[in-house]
């Protein structure tokens, strides 16, 4: 079955830098668009940055645009996103999701990025 | 950026009884829409996409309408692990967003 297992989440100063890692198993990795999608405490769903299989394509919301990067490594199944220069309200629980060319069928179980002095 | 805006916030309904969510969009999305339930805690679980086409395992009392600007999602006879966060999402043009949300509670 699909499993998405996020990592890298924690605490970190406004400027700070924060990297976040997916490791998927249960599917064909390549095959598939991945993304994260974020959900700020008590709010609703943001869809953050979403990047093609073979990483061609990457996208990202206007937010995040110029400081963070979505990356993948197709061989090792991973899937990884670089947050730098983060700011207060960059605090969120960070999904990894599969898909991102339509909808996100499959999730992780987040991992909780808070940005606080 | 299309912006989704789901009603209403909060709905209350009893067990055994029907919800109706909304979702509008504001601009057609034509049928690049899907729906995601969410229990507290837990991560979002696809339910709909294509507007109307249920995701694997899902249950037969879920069903979602419309295409354009104006979507709903049914839930025909409420279980009791149908009681969480509903959340609609376009897939028409880069960013996808999400409404805001509804929480379905128990009346």
């Amino acid at each position: 079955q699909v499993q998405l297992v996020e990592s890298g989440g924690g605490l970190v100063k406004p400027g700070g830098s924060l990297r976040l890692s997916c490791a998927a198993s249960g599917f064909t990795f390549s095959d598939f668009y991945m993304s994260w999608v974020r959900q700020a405490p008590g709010k609703g769903l943001e869809w953050v940055a979403r990047i093609s299989g073979g990483g061609t394509t990457t996208n990202y919301v206007d937010s995040v645009q110029g400081r963070f990067t979505i990356s993948r490594d197709d061989a090792k199944k991973s899937l990884s996103l670089q947050m730098n220069n983060l700011r207060v309200d960059d605090t969120a629980v960070y999904f990894c999701a599969r898909g991102g060319a339509r909808y996100g069928d499959s999730w992780g179980q987040g991992t909780l990025v808070t940005v606080s002095s | 950026e299309i912006v989704m805006t789901q009603s209403p916030a909060t709905l209350s309904v009893s067990p055994g009884e029907r919800a109706t969510l909304s979702c509008r969009a504001s601009q057609s999305v034509s049928s690049n829409l899907a729906w995601y339930q969410q229990k507290p805690g837990q991560v979002p679980r696809l339910l709909i996409y294509g507007a109307s086409t249920r995701a694997t395992g899902i249950p037969a009392r879920f069903s979602g309408s419309g295409s354009g600007t104006e979507f709903t999602l049914t839930i025909s006879s409420l279980q009791s692990e149908d009681f969480a966060a509903y959340h609609c999402q376009h897939y028409s043009n880069w960013p996808h967003t999400f409404g805001q949300g509804t929480k379905l509670e128990i009346k």
